[in-house]
């Protein structure tokens, strides 16, 4: 499979729970970044890496939200002491050493989070 | 945040039909792109246009850029129900960091 690969598929935790994500984006892209789509809104940037390096982060990320990227390949997404407010489908997006203003993203299929 | 308000927020259609959904956004940009999101998946590359770019085809896409107005428009002619879809407008804004930004899309349903 050549696609951008996110496990799991859906997650139900309860509040206060720690949950954590991942990410296999296309092995040739570098750069690696994560999104929220809550129900009726396009994606919200969380952050971006390139190869390894967390180059940016939006001010959505809190404390509670944690993301790696080691050695460059894979991708984690963490969010501690879940709350509801965190319900939301967590997308990650590849793109190649072009970036986005030349192939765009590739998506991955989300992972979509219910606390309850 | 959103960049990007697309217009209409939902749209239905026959078959065979054309649709047209239109994108205004706030900010200089590199380039404008085109995403389709089916239900509950993630979202596919559909087109990218250029902010030196008026026009630009795709199979039955076309898209369209004003740069003065900061607006774009989506045209899918002959519509199928397959495109069935929410679509989003992103932007990859100037002096943006290498990320895009997306609006808040248009849901299309084309019914037989």
């Amino acid at each position: 499979d050549t696609g951008v690969s996110q496990d799991p598929r859906h997650k139900i935790t309860k509040r206060g729970q720690n949950v954590t994500f991942r990410c296999d984006p296309i092995s040739e892209h570098n750069r690696l970044y994560w999104y929220r789509q809550t129900l009726g809104q396009g994606p919200e940037f969380l952050t971006y890496f390139q190869n390894e390096a967390q180059l940016e982060k939006s001010r959505l990320l809190s404390d509670r939200f944690s993301a790696e990227r080691p050695k460059g390949s894979f991708s984690t997404l963490e969010i501690q002491r879940t709350e509801q407010g965190d319900s939301a489908m967590y997308l990650c997006a590849s793109s190649s050493r072009g970036g986005p203003s030349v192939y765009g993203y590739t998506f991955g299929s989300g992972t979509r989070l219910t606390v309850v | 945040s959103q960049q990007g308000e697309e217009d209409p927020q939902a749209l239905s259609i026959q078959e065979g039909e054309n649709a047209t959904m239109n994108c205004s956004y706030k900010t200089s940009i590199n380039n404008l792109q085109w995403y389709r999101q089916n239900s509950g998946r993630g979202l596919v590359h559909l087109i990218l246009i250029r902010s030196n770019e008026r026009e630009k085809h795709s199979g039955r896409l076309r898209v369209t850029l004003d740069t003065s107005k900061k607006s774009s428009s989506l045209l899918i002619t002959a519509s199928r129900a397959a495109d069935t879809a929410s679509y989003f407008c992103a932007t990859d804004e100037a002096g943006g960091g290498n990320k895009l930004t997306f609006g808040t899309g248009t849901q299309l349903k084309v019914e037989l």
